[in-house]
């Protein structure tokens, strides 16, 4: 069973550009949380998908930041335009019931955002 | 806010020591408790999870926890060069789906 996929690996873009981010999570799993760890900080929490609700959005961190998940499948997050102080890692994880970190959530390898 | 703080080291001990990383947390109403490891580049793994105080041991890992002076602890004994990694602690109150993530503690076992 494949894990929670994200895509790209790395980008690096120009400051002012736009980029966008997904995430596949586990076939089946309902729950997707967006986290991003900032370079020598903590890994900080977005928000996070039930289905396609966005059941908390209250850590992303501006307007400049949309993340979407049609269909309940994959999620997607756009930064437009992009600053750069967004560089850093994004981190997604699935789970399939909202807050079961102990048995069933799972990260991916996370996107690394270079804006220069 | 909720803090969770960890010393972001690098931590090095010999192979074969045990390696004591530590948290501390800000939110008394904290009840679940997790120790992740992240090698460079990869996705972070769930190692540990408790949530009583005291001790909870598995194989050569070990987490302790004071609900009362609010810290957790993750002990590695007889430590291997690959458990050289980046560890963080995650802390969840029970009215949350979201755990708070701590900075991490870099890991590194020479031989």
């Amino acid at each position: 069973e494949a894990g929670v996929t994200q895509f790209p690996s790395h980008s690096v873009i120009e400051k002012g550009q736009t980029v966008t981010l997904r995430c596949d999570p586990i076939s089946g799993h309902d729950n997707l949380y967006w986290y991003r760890r900032v370079m020598g900080k903590e890994i900080k929490f977005l928000l996070h998908f039930v289905k396609e609700s966005k059941q908390d959005e209250s850590g992303m961190p501006n307007n400049r930041f949309l993340a979407e998940r049609t269909g309940g499948t994959y999620s997607t997050l756009k930064v437009q335009p992009a600053e750069l102080e967004d560089s850093g890692v994004y981190f997604c994880a699935s789970s399939q019931e909202a807050g079961e970190w102990d048995t069933e959530a799972f990260f991916g390898q996370g996107t690394r955002l270079t804006v220069v | 806010q909720k803090e969770v703080e960890q010393n972001s080291g690098p931590l090095s001990v010999p192979e074969g020591a045990i390696a004591s990383l530590n948290c501390t947390y800000s939110d008394r109403g904290s009840q679940s408790f997790f120790w992740y490891r992240q090698y460079s580049g990869k996705s972070p793994e769930l190692i540990m999870s408790i949530y009583s105080n005291g001790d909870k041991e598995d194989g050569r890992f070990t987490a302790q926890l004071n609900k009362a002076s609010q810290y957790v602890s993750l002990l590695i004994r007889d430590s291997q060069p690959s458990d050289s990694a980046t560890y963080l602690c995650a802390v969840k109150s029970g009215g949350s789906y979201i755990p708070t993530f701590g900075r991490g503690t870099s890991l590194i076992v020479h031989p």
